[in-house]
C-alpha cells in the first residue's frame, strides 16, 4: 500500500523563527492535504495542495508532484502553532482511502 | 463548515466487553471513515464507507466491525474488546471527489481494561 513519510519526527523552535516540514509519498497521488492537531486531540484541515505551491495566512505548502514530495512552511511562529502538523494522501483514482504520516511535532517556545 | 459529531467522547470497557463508537456528519457528505489513533503509528485506517449499506475494509480492521445506516451515521462495533483496542478513535467525511477535504469528528477515547 502506499506510504508518507513525514521529517522530521519533531521540531522544537522560539517563537518568530520558520518552520520547514516535509512529506514524501511512495506512490502518485491525486490529493494531498495537510493537517493540524492540537495537543489536545483535535483535527483540523490546513491546506489541500496536490501540486504546486498555495498560500495560507503563514502558511506556504509546495507540493512536488513527479517527485512525489510536499512540503509546508511555517512562517513567523507562534507558541499557538505547537501541536501536531499531519500530511495526508489520497490514491489515483478508485475510492478515496486517505493514507496518513507519523507527523511531526512542533513545539514554539515564547 | 462540515460538521462532524463522535459520541461519546471517553468510553472504559473490559475486556470481552461490546463496544459501539457513534459518528454522524451533517453535511450529506459521501465518505466516512473510521481512524485510530496510536503513539508511534499515526493515523491507521480501520473501515470506510461510500454511502448507505456499503462498507470497504481499510488497513487495519482485524477485530472491528463497521455500519452505515444512512447517509449521516456510521457506526464501529468492538464485539469483543481487548486491550490492544485501547486507542484515541477518529471518524471523518469528504464529499464525493477525491479533491474534497477531510472532516474529522473530535474522537473517542477507548480504554480496554
Amino acid at each position: 500500500g502506499q506510504q508518507v513519510q513525514q521529517s522530521p519526527a519533531s521540531l522544537v523552535l522560539q517563537e518568530g523563527e520558520n518552520a520547514e516540514l516535509q512529506c514524501n509519498f511512495s506512490s502518485t497521488a491525486t490529493q494531498l492535504q495537510w493537517f493540524y492537531q492540537s495537543p489536545g486531540g483535535s483535527l483540523v484541515s490546513l491546506l489541500s495542495n496536490p501540486s504546486g505551491t498555495k498560500h495560507t495566512g503563514r502558511l506556504t505548502s509546495t507540493t512536488v508532484t513527479k517527485e512525489r514530495r510536499s512540503s509546508l512552511h511555517i512562517s513567523s511562529s507562534q507558541t499557538t502553532d505547537s501541536g501536531t502538523y499531519l500530511c495526508a494522501i489520497g490514491p489515483s483514482g478508485g475510492n478515496y482511502k486517505p493514507t496518513f504520516g507519523k507527523g511531526t511535532s512542533l513545539v514554539v517556545h515564547p | 463548515e462540515a460538521a462532524v459529531t463522535q459520541s461519546p467522547r471517553n468510553k472504559v470497557t473490559v475486556t470481552g466487553g461490546n463496544v459501539t463508537l457513534s459518528c454522524r456528519q451533517t453535511n450529506s457528505h459521501n465518505y466516512m471513515y473510521w481512524y485510530r489513533q496510536d503513539t508511534g503509528h499515526g493515523l491507521r485506517l480501520i473501515h470506510y464507507s461510500y454511502g448507505a449499506g456499503n462498507l470497504q475494509i481499510g488497513d487495519v480492521p482485524d477485530g472491528y466491525k463497521a455500519t452505515r445506516t444512512t447517509q449521516e451515521d456510521f457506526f464501529l462495533l468492538l464485539e469483543l474488546a481487548s486491550p490492544s483496542q485501547t486507542s484515541l478513535y477518529f471518524c471523518a467525511s469528504s464529499g464525493t471527489t477525491s479533491a474534497e477535504t477531510l472532516y474529522f469528528g473530535s474522537g473517542t477515547r477507548l480504554t480496554v481494561l
